[in-house]
């Protein structure tokens, strides 16, 4: 059975610290792992990876995969309160098209 | 844009009665996506739908139907609605073919049932 794992479930740090977040996956046939925040309303995409060891970076934040431990991690530098949210990964099977979420990580950022 | 469009936004059942959950997305995607979170939870796929005509289900399908109406819309049907399906209800599209694209979702259904 497909299943997407994060870690940890949840996080408190405070302004200008940095983060990283994990997340591990078993997923048939693998074809992506996608990010999303979510802000109390619908997911927004941050990172689709496809490849081991190419970042994706966007501003503060960036994104691994690596496909041969089945792992992806989300990091974030020098937090604000604005980054506080939930982060959610999910796998994608090519097989079957299904996009599996893992549970999120609730990050809260302190001032 | 629209993007991806669900209705109601919010919706409150007695237990026993039903309902359907409309989705309609606007980007000419192949696949649709119903999805459940609770609190703790993440995102639980209920059913999905790969291309027009075909739907499967997901991690969590029982309680729930759903009908594939066009390539547009993907509803969500609650035949007899339990409190266990209180929850956020989220649909999502994503454009398949030969490359790697991410989902859009909706805004959510906030339903309760009492």
């Amino acid at each position: 059975e497909d299943k997407v794992v994060q870690s940890p479930l949840s996080l408190v740090v405070h302004e200008g610290d940095t983060v990283t977040l994990n997340c591990s996956y078993e997923v048939t046939n693998f074809r992506s792992l996608l990010w999303y925040k979510q802000e109390k309303k619908a997911p927004t995409f941050l990172f689709m990876l496809t490849s081991s060891g190419i970042e994706k970076k966007s501003g503060r934040l960036s994104s691994i995969l690596d496909k041969k431990e089945l792992f992806s991690i989300l990091n974030i530098t020098a937090t604000q309160t604005g980054d506080s949210a939930v982060y959610l990964c999910a796998g994608r099977s090519g097989a079957t098209n299904k996009l599996i979420f893992g549970t999120g990580t609730l990050l809260a950022v302190q001032p | 844009n629209a993007g991806v469009t669900q209705t109601p936004k919010f919706q409150v059942l007695k237990t026993g009665q039903s309902m359907t959950l409309q989705c309609a997305q606007d980007m000419n995607h192949n696949s649709m996506y119903w999805y459940r979170q609770d609190p703790g939870m993440g995102l639980r796929l209920i059913y999905y739908s790969a291309s027009e005509g075909t739907t499967d289900k997901g991690e969590v399908p029982n309680g729930y139907n759903v009908s594939r109406l066009n390539k547009r819309e993907f509803s969500l049907r609650l035949e007899s609605a339990a409190p266990s399906q209180t929850s956020v209800y989220f649909c999502a599209s994503r454009k398949t073919g030969t490359e790697n694209t991410e989902a859009f979702f909706g805004q959510g259904t906030r339903l309760t049932v009492v």
